[in-house]
């Protein structure tokens, strides 16, 4: 069974712009996680998608915003970019958030903003 | 709100030394407990989890138990080898009738000499 998947691996952008980063889940899960993660700030939630329904929430400005699709694959996007959102961000997946038991992670897309 | 606090790293140990790596949490309820992996430019593993109070999880020759009395969860290994050298993330499971999401300690990083 293939892995989470995203997409682009790394990626570039300078502020003010916007970006869109992709995960495909393992077939089958239905929940996608995303997950920033920065030497200061460490992991942090950023939202959780079921069946194309943001269930979860965490922390962000709203620059920062998702969407999944029926086959559950899922995107981030970040608009205004700012030089605090490089980052390495993960998305995860899981059959069910309901049972909680265990996420699995893709290899993440890094994004450095200059 | 629920967090997770792991000892600061990094820890560097020689090969076939004595692995532990603390974590102690503080949560609501009783949330399943997790141990993550990440090597240099990748995502996340799971290592290891456990779902209520005394159980024990192990894999590769890691283990955690579960002790609510003391909220840890630590971990530990009898004889690190160098292939052992990553970042490992202790990790909890937030549910709320809004979803689910994980939330992580800072990270310890591990090296270990041949």
């Amino acid at each position: 069974k293939a892995g989470v998947t995203q997409t682009p691996r790394y990626l570039i952008k300078t502020r003010g712009q916007q970006v869109t980063l992709s995960c495909s889940p393992i077939s089958g899960h239905r929940s996608v996680s995303w997950y920033q993660q920065t030497p200061g700030q460490g992991l942090q939630f950023l939202f959780e998608y079921f069946s194309e329904t943001q269930r979860n929430k965490g922390n962000f400005p709203g620059r920062f915003s998702g969407r999944q699709f029926s086959n559950s694959r899922s995107e981030m996007n970040v608009s205004t970019l700012e030089l605090g959102d490089s980052a390495l961000y993960l998305c995860a997946s899981s059959l069910d958030s309901g049972n909680y038991n265990e996420q699995f992670f893709g290899p993440g897309t890094r994004l450095t903003v200059l | 709100g629920n967090s997770v606090t792991q000892m600061e790293g990094p820890v560097t140990l020689s090969e076939e030394a004595f692995l532990t790596i603390n974590c102690t949490y503080t949560a609501t309820g009783y949330p399943s407990l997790f141990w993550y992996v990440q090597y240099p430019g990748e995502g996340l593993q799971l290592l290891l989890k456990a779902t209520k109070a005394d159980d024990k999880g192990s894999n590769k020759g890691f283990e955690a138990t579960y002790r609510k009395e003391t909220t840890s969860f630590h971990l530990e290994k009898g004889s690190v080898q160098v292939s052992d050298s990553a970042v490992y993330f202790c990790a909890l499971s937030e549910l709320n009738n809004q979803g689910g999401k994980l939330i992580f300690g800072q990270g310890t990083e591990l090296s270990v000499k041949p």
